[in-house]
Parts: structure tokens; C-alpha cells; sequence
């Protein structure tokens, strides 16, 4: 079966930094995603990680540790804007590489 | 920028009814889905289609699904009959080639409510 988890609410105060958890234990393991989803709106892409390690794009870094079967999304310097739900989202490796996502963390930016 | 676009953005209907939920993928990509969303749930996938047949479906694309890319530019999801469970936001997503970047786009979403 797929399990992904991840806290399902953060609060983290603007200027600061916040790191959302996920530990996965899926069938098969060919990539690991973090999308951010505004309320009513579509999921955007914000990384991929299928080795481990730390990827970094400018205030946004990921972790990925397969031996563990945990990630990390690692938002720095807050903006209010950033107040967004967070899907770690793993990519089986199955057929067509459809993604399984978690339920998702809802991250509030508080002044 | 290209984006993957869908139709109608809401789409109201009866127990019972037909809806066709319409996408248009980003128009070099090869791989296309769809997933759902229920209100305060997570991101589910529903189906996947490749080189014009359904590559993988989960459970809860059942016989009231269908998919079709009826031209070379659409991409349809169709329910039959639909049930109050249907109720959800519907996700369109599309993906480059075998050899290309592994990550989805996803459209707006159509919200769908069922009465």
C-alpha cells in the first residue's frame, strides 16, 4: 500500500523559517515532489528529489533521505504569501508515474 | 508560459446526470491525468493516459468513468451517471515525453457539485 504523511497545519511567524515533514512508505519509490496549493487553486510545482540530498531554488530547499523514507521542505525568509497548503506527493515508478499525495500541510505566515 | 487549461471552471448538475469535463494539455506533452479533490481532502489520482489508452486507474475510476482525447488537442473526462459523492475539484495534468522532466502541470480544475 501508500502512506504519506505529513503535520496537517504550521504556523510560522513572516521573516522566519519553517520546515514541513514527510516520511512516505510506498510499493515503489522513482521521485519524491512538493507542490503548493493555494486554497481553491491547482497544485504548483515546487521540487523533485529522486536522489538523496538537499535541492535548493532560491528561498525553497528539499530533502530526501530514501534509506529513511523522509523529506523535507524547508521555506526560507516567510512572506504572507507563502500561506499555502503544502503536498508532498511521491511518484511510485508504477506505469505511467501517477503521484500519491498526502493530505498536505497548512501552513499560516503570521506577522 | 504554456499552461494546461479546462473547462468549465464550475459545472453544476443533477444525481443522475452526464458531465463531460474538458482539458487541454500543454501541447508537447505526452502523458496525461486525472486526479480529484475533495473538499478538505487530499489530491487523488484517478487515471492516466498515454499514447491515446489508459495507462493505470485506481479504484475509484470505476465503469462511470471514462477518458477520451477526442483530437489532437483535448482530453475529456466523462461521468456517466453521476452519484453526490462526485461532488469534488477535478484536476487535469499533463507531463512531457518518457524522456523529459517528470514534473506534472497541473490545470485550474473544474469544480463539479452534484444536488
Amino acid at each position: 500500500g501508500q502512506n504519506i504523511d505529513q503535520p496537517t497545519e504550521m504556523t510560522a511567524t513572516e521573516g522566519a523559517i519553517v520546515q514541513i515533514n514527510c516520511t512516505y512508505q510506498t510499493s515503489g519509490f522513482n521521485g519524491l515532489f512538493w507542490y503548493q496549493q493555494h486554497a481553491g487553486e491547482a497544485p504548483t510545482f515546487l521540487s523533485y528529489n529522486v536522489l538523496d540530498g538537499l535541492e535548493e531554488k532560491g528561498r525553497f530547499s528539499s530533502f530526501l533521505s530514501r534509506s529513511k523514507g523522509y523529506s523535507y521542505l524547508l521555506l526560507k525568509e516567510l512572506q504572507m504569501k507563502d500561506s499555502a497548503s503544502y503536498l508532498c506527493a511521491v511518484n511510485s515508478g508504477a506505469g505511467s508515474y501517477q503521484l500519491t499525495f498526502g493530505k498536505g500541510t497548512k501552513l499560516s505566515v503570521i506577522p | 508560459e504554456p499552461e494546461v487549461t479546462q473547462t468549465p471552471s464550475h459545472q453544476v448538475t443533477q444525481m443522475g446526470q452526464e458531465v463531460i469535463l474538458r482539458c487541454v494539455p500543454i501541447s508537447n506533452h505526452l502523458y496525461f491525468y486525472w486526479y480529484r479533490q475533495i473538499l478538505g481532502q487530499k489530491v487523488e489520482f484517478l487515471v492516466s493516459f498515454y499514447n491515446n489508452e489508459i495507462s493505470e486507474k485506481s479504484e475509484i475510476f470505476d465503469d462511470q468513468f471514462s477518458v477520451e482525447r477526442p483530437d489532437g488537442s483535448n482530453f475529456t473526462l466523462k461521468i456517466r451517471s453521476t452519484k453526490l459523492e462526485d461532488s469534488a475539484m477535478y484536476f487535469c495534468a499533463s507531463r512531457e515525453g518518457p524522456t523529459g522532466s517528470y514534473e506534472q502541470y497541473f490545470g485550474p480544475g473544474t469544480r463539479l457539485t452534484v444536488t
